[in-house]
């Protein structure tokens, strides 16, 4: 399967704190891109980085891509209660533009 | 910023009748997705949609499911004969056809609940 696996399930970290996650994933990529789901909402996208590129920042968001480890991370620093939600890791193949999603990992921000 | 939209945000339907989901994607945007997530699972991909015909279909996507882009702007899923299990959260999304890095927008999802 093509799907990402995210990696803790599920973490509880007090605000100020950072938070990490991780997302394995099984065959070549184009993309990995970052999704954030609050509770019975959308999908918001996050951050896409591409499978040439190894790191990427986007305001408290940061994201690695290891594409030798099939392997990617999250990190949100200085977490706020706001950040609550859960985080999912989406591939995106090279010979088609459908989204694979791993399971997602709860966030939980404690004020 | 552009949207994806979805109508409606919740549909409760009985058991073996039809429901339509609907969505209005990016406008000039070209590849068009349903995603299910059954509550607190993983996203699931339904199928994809280019050029006025299904390009993927997962195992889900079965005859009990339809897609269609009516009228150049709305693009719809039908099922035909609903069942307790199809009760999900069922995302619409859209990406654009400018290279293959880009963002898939997704819709606020509509909650279809099965009874």
């Amino acid at each position: 399967s093509q799907q990402g696996e995210e990696d803790p399930q599920a973490l509880s970290i007090q605000e100020g704190e950072n938070a990490t996650m991780n997302c394995s994933y099984k065959t070549s990529i184009n993309n990995l891109q970052w999704y954030r789901q609050n509770s019975g909402r959308g999908l918001v996208h996050l951050i896409l980085i591409r499978s040439n590129e190894r790191e990427k920042h986007s305001g408290r968001l940061r994201v690695t891509l290891d594409t030798s480890k099939k392997s990617s991370s999250l990190l949100i620093t200085a977490s706020r209660a706001a950040d609550t939600a859960s985080y999912f890791c989406a591939t995106q193949r090279s010979n088609d533009y459908k989204l694979s999603f791993g399971a997602g990992t709860t966030v939980t921000v404690r004020a | 910023e552009p949207e994806v939209t979805q109508t409606p945000s919740h549909q409760v339907t009985q058991m073996g009748q039809e429901v339509i989901l609907r969505c209005v994607p990016i406008s000039n945007h070209l590849y068009f997705y349903w995603y299910r997530q059954i509550l607190g699972q993983k996203v699931e991909f339904l199928v994809s949609f280019y050029n006025n015909e299904i390009s993927e279909k997962s195992e889900i996507f079965d005859d009990q499911f339809s897609v269609e882009r009516p009228d150049g702007s709305n693009f719809t899923l039908k099922i035909r004969s609903t069942k307790l299990e199809d009760s999900a959260m069922y995302f619409c999304a859209s990406l654009g056809g400018v290279g293959v890095n880009t963002e898939a927008f997704f819709g606020q999802g509509t909650r279809l609940t099965v009874v």
